[in-house]
């Protein structure tokens, strides 16, 4: 199974950044997505399509229908630039697959 | 606090072994899954192997089955990446993470250790 993100998105700060995580009927599998900054290990931003960990703020959301799942993030901050990934279970192969990852530049 | 400190990355020649470690403290191994995950320089996040809490379930990524073995002992709160036969291209930064009981994603992290393979 293969999930495909964009290789960068940019955002000025305030407005909301949207990145995709395309997949084969993706909207019948849970996504996790991860942001990652320089030097720091991946963080769990969010679950199963649209859950949100302890201490992650509201203003971080996700959605996941046909095929592609989508981690929007409003209110962009300088904070925020980061890569961020998408992450299935692909259950044909049993294995975990992540996307090759989204470069987040805040402009 | 949860932690997850890995140990044994270091610099190998083609062909040679590392063992790696994952000490786990703040919470219970035997409740969660785990996985090993790696990121070459510069490059993105690649999954390599996935242990069930009990070890009935083991899998790995294709490019490193037959050569990589995972295990845990739940009693010393330590996970296990045992690496054979390896190449130029297994060099990254190797990490573990947790993963709840009955869920693939993964809520904690630990901060990798080096694997380093010259040619």
């Amino acid at each position: 199974y293969v999930v495909t993100q964009p290789p960068s998105v940019s955002v000025a700060p305030g407005r909301a950044a949207r990145i995709t995580c395309g997949g084969n009927n993706i909207g019948r599998k849970n996504v996790h997505w991860y942001q990652q900054k320089p030097g720091q290990a991946p963080v769990l931003l969010v679950y199963d399509d649209s859950g949100r960990p302890s201490g992650i703020p509201e203003r971080v959301s996700g959605s996941n229908s046909g095929n592609t799942a989508t981690l929007t993030i409003n209110g962009v901050e300088a904070g925020d630039e980061a890569d961020y990934y998408c992450q299935v279970w692909d259950e044909i192969s049993d294995q975990v697959v992540f996307g090759g990852g989204t470069k987040l530049t805040v402009l | 606090e949860v932690q997850l400190v890995e140990s044994g990355g270091g610099l190998v020649k083609a062909g040679g072994s590392l063992r790696l470690s994952c000490a786990a403290s703040g919470f219970r191994l035997s409740s969660y899954r785990m996985s090993w995950v790696r990121q070459a320089p510069g490059k993105g996040l690649q999954w390599v192997a996935f242990i069930s809490s009990s070890s009935d379930y083991i899998y790995y990524a294709d490019s490193v089955r037959g050569r990589f073995t995972v295990s845990r002992d739940n009693a010393k709160s330590t996970l296990y990446l045992q690496m054979n036969s390896l190449r130029a291209e297994d060099t990254a930064l190797y990490y573990c993470a947790r993963a709840p009981y009955g869920e693939n994603y993964l809520d904690s992290w630990g901060q990798g250790t080096l694997v380093s393979v010259s040619s």
